[in-house]
């Protein structure tokens, strides 16, 4: 147990709708990733949140937001939400958010768009 | 263009044998390299990470190697398990905070 915690676990949801992801990190890091992972495909960045500001953005779409808040949770916005979005979704928690600090990986969301 | 390729894409070796999986890279200025496992499904979990100033780092039966003069990597698995199967996935980081994921390898080790 890496001490990232994602919810849901699971999400089924149509064409066109709009849904969100959450993450708390674990406990005294600072600093939140997202990931995207479709189906036989490596790992994607999409941004990265540190102490609630944004510090780097990766692939991610114009569809997709994202914040941090004060409590340092994260949550991902992915709306008009279309089959190619299917996807497992990963958050990760670092403690500074620099370049030598170890990511732990949440359980992930997994994504189904019908 | 700032590029991560590791091979081979898939291996299937016996328990018991060993393995070493590549990562080759084109980022600059590097950072780290970074080897992930990542069971089906789960997120990934970091076996090592390595510096510009590092050769060896060994972690377990888990060993990667870099050099940095020609941008390769390699992560060596010595007397495989039935548990070592699952995608092993190079990540490197460059421009301070920029990162470049690897594609993967998927190894499975048979009885």
């Amino acid at each position: 147990d890496s001490g990232v915690t994602q919810t849901p676990k699971h999400l089924i949801t149509a064409t066109g709708q709009r849904v969100t992801l959450r993450c708390s990190p674990r406990s005294g890091d600072l600093s939140v990733y997202w990931y995207q992972q479709s189906l036989d495909q490596g790992l994607q960045f999409l941004i990265q949140y540190y102490n609630g500001e944004e510090r780097a953005k990766g692939n991610i779409l114009e569809r997709f937001s994202a914040q941090q808040f004060p409590d340092l949770h994260s949550e991902l916005n992915l709306s008009s939400l279309e089959l190619g979005d299917s996807a497992l979704y990963f958050c990760a928690s670092s403690g500074t958010g620099g370049a030598s600090s170890e990511q732990y990986f949440g359980p992930g969301t997994r994504l189904t768009v019908t | 263009k700032n590029q991560v390729e590791q091979s081979p894409q898939s291996l299937i070796i016996l328990e018991g044998k060993n393995c070493t999986l590549q990562c080759n890279y084109t980022v600059s200025p590097f950072s780290n390299l970074r080897w992930y496992k990542q069971d089906t499904g789960r997120g990934p979990v970091s076996l090592t990470i390595m510096t510009f100033s590092e050769n060896t780092k060994s972690n377990g039966r888990y060993t990667a190697t870099l050099d940095a003069d020609t941008k390769q990597s390699s992560l060596h698995i010595t007397a495989s398990q039935l548990s070592d199967s699952a995608s092993y996935i190079c990540v490197v980081k460059y421009n301070n905070n920029d990162m470049r994921f690897g594609a993967g390898t998927r190894l499975t080790v048979k009885p």
